[in-house]
């Protein structure tokens, strides 16, 4: 069964912290994407990679960053997490033209204290 | 960036009614997707269409390509309560490198 996976569902971190979320996709996708969830607001675009070490801004990078080593691991990292970062993210990956569409992970629900 | 419109943001309907939402956009899109998010889980991919007045239907659900490509419909008939749960539209363009547009959801509540 083809996946993405996130490596945590619930994270609580402090005001400050550098956090790392992981994702991995073994669908041997070319593009991946980071995406944060927030009530009313639907899904808004940090970043994605549409192959490994190349990365595009999305709608709202402000305070984020991305790491894409390995074709099959995207990473999202905050500088210095701040409250407004409380939020659902999600991991998706899709092949070269999403025609198929994407396939999301599980989702980690951060919350910045 | 542009968000496509999708209504209703929320249903609350009773076990056994349809439901109709729908999205639309100033721009024309060659792909529509129809997403479902359970609570606490990722989105799943419901339907895909490619076609301009394509309908497809999986299961109780259906959903059509509009005419003019810049919107798209989607029916769930004979609502049970594991309906429940946030539906998202999304939508690729020709010159997008493969990244969607997604609507801000519907939200539809079913009760027994």
């Amino acid at each position: 069964d083809v996946k993405v996976t996130q490596s945590s569902r619930y994270l609580v971190k402090r005001t400050g912290e550098k956090v790392f979320l992981e994702c991995v996709q073994d669908m041997d996708h070319e593009n991946m994407f980071w995406y944060r969830q927030d009530p009313g607001l639907g899904l808004r675009l940090i970043y994605f990679s549409y192959d490994v070490k190349m990365k595009e801004k999305g709608d709202i990078p402000e305070g984020y960053s991305v790491s894409r080593e390995k074709k099959e691991r995207f990473s999202l990292i905050l500088e210095s997490a701040s409250t407004n970062q409380t939020s659902m993210y999600l991991c998706a990956s899709s092949e070269q033209g999403a025609g198929y569409g994407y396939t999301f992970g599980s989702g980690t629900r951060l919350t910045v204290v | 960036g542009q968000q496509l419109n999708q209504s209703p943001q929320s249903m609350f309907i009773q076990e056994g009614e349809d439901v109709s939402m729908n999205c639309t956009s100033s721009s024309i899109f060659n792909t529509w997707l129809w997403y479902k998010q359970d609570p606490g889980e990722g989105p799943v991919l419901l339907i895909a269409l490619y076609k301009a007045g394509e309908l497809t239907s999986n299961g109780r659900l259906t959903a059509q390509f509009g005419i003019t490509r810049k919107d798209s419909f989607l029916n769930i008939s004979a609502s049970i309560p594991s309906d429940v749960g946030i539906y998202f539209c999304a939508g690729q363009q020709a010159d997008s490198w493969g990244k969607l547009q997604f609507g801000a959801g519907t939200q539809v509540v079913v009760t027994p």
